[in-house]
């Protein structure tokens, strides 16, 4: 059973405007992280942001943002003022306490426009 | 500090050759994964260790693959011998498990694999 999803295979933005990929998960372990990482067209896959299940706010990290709905499952990325840069393939993770295994969505492919 | 470092970046090889690839894991990271990432497949685990450990192989295709971790900076994934369906990209990681802030896991610059 597939436990990371990305619905969207390809998303476009304009330079400057925010954008949200979507993920959602699949889990019965109650303790779990989930990650999401960036892998621009160079191929290395860059860590971007982390949550706790149990973290009360959503995670941050500069233009980086993880709107974190527990209940829904959902833990889509929110890129605010897009930069042509922020051009990649964006993957979804997430790893269950239990079984300690990274799991990984399919990925977004995002593309930047001026 | 330096990152995970994989290497050769690039290989092309002829089928049926053995094909070697190695990885160093952030010093101190206890946990090194094995990924391979192709379009149809996406990003798939191979097998990770733990201190040095084999925990999980399940995900290697088949017996032509085989890691190992000597020591707790080192590891090898070899596939012998080597066929076409076997072009990826293939990632190393490695993260630690006793911080929180070791929650994440560092990838490599990945081993671009081509068979031929």
């Amino acid at each position: 059973a597939q436990k990371i999803t990305q619905t969207q295979p390809g998303m476009f933005v304009q330079e400057k405007e925010a954008v949200t990929l979507d993920c959602t998960y699949d889990t019965s372990d109650p303790s779990y992280g989930l990650f999401w990482y960036k892998q621009p067209s160079s191929g290395e896959m860059i860590f971007l942001i982390y949550q706790g299940s149990y973290d009360q706010q959503n995670a941050t990290e500069g233009r980086y943002s993880l709107n974190f709905q527990k209940a829904r499952k959902s833990a889509n990325l929110v890129i605010s003022a897009s930069q042509l840069g922020d051009s990649a393939m964006y993957f979804c993770a997430m790893r269950e306490v239990r079984s300690y295994i990274p799991t990984f969505g399919r990925g977004t492919s995002l593309i930047v426009h001026p | 500090d330096a990152g995970v470092i994989q290497s050769p970046r690039h290989e092309v090889t002829e089928m049926g050759q053995e094909v070697t690839l190695r990885c160093k894991p952030i010093s101190g990271h206890d946990y090194l994964f094995w990924y391979r990432q192709t379009m149809m497949r996406g990003l798939e685990l191979l097998i990770y260790f733990n201190n040095n450990v084999p925990i999980d192989d399940s995900g290697m295709p088949e017996d032509r693959f085989s890691a190992k971790m000597p020591n707790a900076s080192f590891s090898t994934l070899k596939i012998q011998p080597s066929e076409p369906r076997d072009s990826a990209v293939y990632f190393c990681a490695s993260n630690i498990a006793a911080r929180d802030s070791g929650n994440t896991i560092y990838f490599g610059e990945g081993s671009w694999l081509t068979v031929v």
